[in-house]
């Protein structure tokens, strides 16, 4: 694709539930970042896959908080038992390889938490 | 994040006057830097970066400094215009750490037309 999609745009959930985010990067990407993005705040660094490999996820807030990128393309983010400080926009971005390469970031995932 | 500092956080200038922006950084040993332009409910849009070989970096009315010695590095946008309007946020890639980066606060710029 031309860009980095992500899907849901927005996810409502109940406190407790289990949501899945998708991040569909640019073709031939090697390098996926996911990143949590607080109201007014900048981007916090989440986890980063090079192909398959989750080489970092030093910044997952929880062992609630799960990503994977099974196929080295698509890449799920997934929380389980949702929390309402959960809340917040999970964007993904990717780049060609490494993290000194400019990262594409998608639109985001806005999820509210109930 | 706590690694780097970005001020000031809201900015308004007139069209045509130019706008900086500031950042700091605590590991001397990033050694990549990147700006983000982030309009309300868009994604962020790289719109320039510097790594750390080099001093500064030009593109059309944006520009970017860096001072390693000193830790920090600074956007520059001249003749501002109305679409120039944005959050803005620095980041800096930190080596020590591998594969992170740290964003700033972010800087919300207003262009008063």
């Amino acid at each position: 694709g031309a860009g980095v999609s992500q899907s849901p745009r927005y996810k409502v959930a109940k406190r407790g539930q289990d949501v899945a985010l998708r991040c569909d990067p640019i073709s031939g990407h090697v390098s996926l970042f996911w990143y949590q993005q607080a109201l007014g705040q900048g981007p916090e660094f989440l986890t980063y896959f090079q192909n398959e490999a989750q080489l970092d996820k030093s910044g997952l807030p929880s062992d609630r908080f799960f990503a994977e990128r099974p196929e080295g393309s698509v890449s799920t983010l997934k929380i389980q038992r949702t929390q309402q400080e959960d809340s917040a926009v999970y964007l993904c971005a990717s780049s060609l390889w490494g993290s000194n390469q400019p990262q594409h970031f998608g639109d985001g995932t806005r999820l509210s938490i109930l | 994040g706590e690694n780097v500092e970005q001020h000031p956080s809201t900015l308004s200038v007139q069209e045509g006057d130019s706008a900086v922006i500031k950042c700091t950084y605590s590991d001397s040993a990033s050694n990549y830097f990147p700006w983000y332009k982030q309009e309300l409910g868009k994604r962020p849009q790289l719109i320039i970066d510097i790594r750390s070989n080099v001093g500064e970096k030009k593109d059309q009315r944006i520009a970017v400094t860096l001072n390693k010695t000193a830790k920090h590095f600074s956007l520059h946008i001249t003749e501002t215009q109305p679409e120039d309007s944005a959050v803005y946020f620095c980041a800096a890639r930190l080596s020590n750490t591998g594969n992170q980066f740290y964003f700033g606060t972010g800087t919300s710029l207003t262009v008063i037309p």
